[in-house]
Formats: C-alpha cells, sequence, structure tokens
C-alpha cells in the first residue's frame, strides 16, 4: 500500500513569504501530525490532526498553522518566513490512538533566504 | 515535560563490529519506537516496543524495552556499511489529551560504519 506523501519535496522562499506544504496519509490512517526537524533542535513536533480537528500542538507560534481535510489529507503553513524556519518538514501519520505506530513521509526541504 | 537523552550521539565503527544505542528517560513511555533516517529523507519505522521487558529482534538488530518502561536500547550485531545512518528513538508518554499523535524525539545516534 502507498507511503505518506507529502509535496513538494524542496521549496526556496524568501523571507516575509508565506508557504504551504501538503500531506497525503496512508489510507485509512486518520490521524496526521507535524515535525520540524533542524540540525540544532532535532525533530519537534509541531501538531496533530484527527477527523478534521486539531488534537494537540507543540510549543510553535501562532505563524504555523494547519488543518485537515475530510480525506484526512492535511496541510500546514507558515506565515512570515524567517530564516529560522528552513528546516526538514515531516509529516507522520497512524490510525490514531495514543501510542500507535507512526509513518512519515520523505519530508519537505524549506529554504528560506 | 518529557525529556528522551539517547546516547552515543556519535559512533563510527568497522564492518563487522557490534554496537548498542541507548535511549533513557524520567518518565514512563505509554510506547517506544525506533527509527532509521538517511540524509534528506524521511524516518523510517524500525521497531515499537510497548511492554515492559520486551525483546525484539529484526535480523541483526536487536531491540529491548528496560522493565520500568523507561528506557530501550537498540543492539546491533556486525555491522555493516550499510547500517550507517542517523537512529532515533522516539516516545509516546500518556494516553491521551497532550499524547495525541505526539512523539518526543531523542538527539539521534549518527553511525557511521566503515569497510
Amino acid at each position: 500500500k502507498a507511503g505518506v506523501t507529502q509535496t513538494p519535496r524542496y521549496l526556496i522562499k524568501t523571507r516575509g513569504q508565506q508557504v504551504t506544504l501538503s500531506c497525503s496519509p496512508i489510507s485509512g490512517h486518520r490521524s496526521v501530525s507535524w515535525y520540524q526537524q533542524t540540525p540544532g533542535q532535532g525533530l519537534q513536533f509541531l501538531f496533530e490532526y484527527f477527523s478534521e480537528t486539531q488534537r494537540n500542538k507543540g510549543n510553535f507560534p501562532g505563524r504555523f498553522s494547519g488543518r485537515q481535510f475530510s480525506n484526512s489529507r492535511s496541510e500546514m503553513n507558515v506565515s512570515t518566513l524567517e530564516l529560522g524556519d528552513s528546516a526538514l518538514y515531516l509529516c507522520a501519520s497512524s490510525l490514531g490512538p495514543p501510542g500507535t505506530e507512526a509513518f512519515f513521509g520523505q519530508g519537505t526541504r524549506l529554504t528560506v533566504v | 515535560t518529557q525529556l528522551l537523552e539517547q546516547s552515543p550521539q556519535f559512533l563510527s565503527i568497522q564492518e563487522g563490529e557490534n554496537l548498542t544505542v541507548y535511549c533513557n528517560s524520567s518518565s514512563v513511555f505509554s510506547s517506544l519506537q525506533w527509527y532509521r533516517q538517511e540524509p534528506g529523507e524521511g524516518p523510517v519505522l524500525l521497531v515499537t516496543v510497548v511492554t515492559g521487558g520486551e525483546v525484539k529482534k529484526l535480523k541483526r538488530l536487536t531491540f529491548q524495552f528496560g522493565d520500568a518502561r523507561k528506557d530501550s536500547s537498540l543492539h546491533i550485531t556486525a555491522a555493516q556499511t550499510g547500517d550507517t545512518g542517523l537512529y532515533l528513538c522516539a516516545g509516546h508518554f500518556g494516553a491521551g489529551g497532550t499524547s495525541y499523535g505526539k512523539l518526543t524525539f531523542g538527539q539521534g545516534t549518527i553511525l557511521t560504519v566503515h569497510p
């Protein structure tokens, strides 16, 4: 069965712009989580959506937002980009109950210049 | 705040050697997962452990979950160059509420296996 698909794979944006990243979870998975990975901070949790509702949120500013559609596909948006937002953004899908296995996509590499 | 300490941070060994990576927390995990990640790619799930004292084997990889569910280890026997990569442990804490979808990751272990 198909894995987690993230688009685009690479993005270059200018400081101050906004960006939207997309994630299609594994078929049948209703939970989508987003993570930011940087060399200095490692993998940090952004937020999680289940059945179109945000169930959990990490410690990131309000510039980071997300949503989930009825087909479980999810998008995350970052507004007013800063240089420090340059990172690998990873999406993970799971069945939903806490503690269930999470499967990651290949990520979107965002570079802010 | 739950923290996950992973050690060592770097490991450089020769092909054929054995190695162990450790993952520790002061809090109890509800479940723990090990991932392997290659540069520019997403983490790939290797194993999930749930029960205290659990041991799982995946070919040359052996995963242990501590009896108290606060620590875990990954042991690789006879390492191969193809084992090179970033190894990450990640834990779920709690059983609902703020734990939904949230994996807490260790800092990772960069393993380099030389031929």
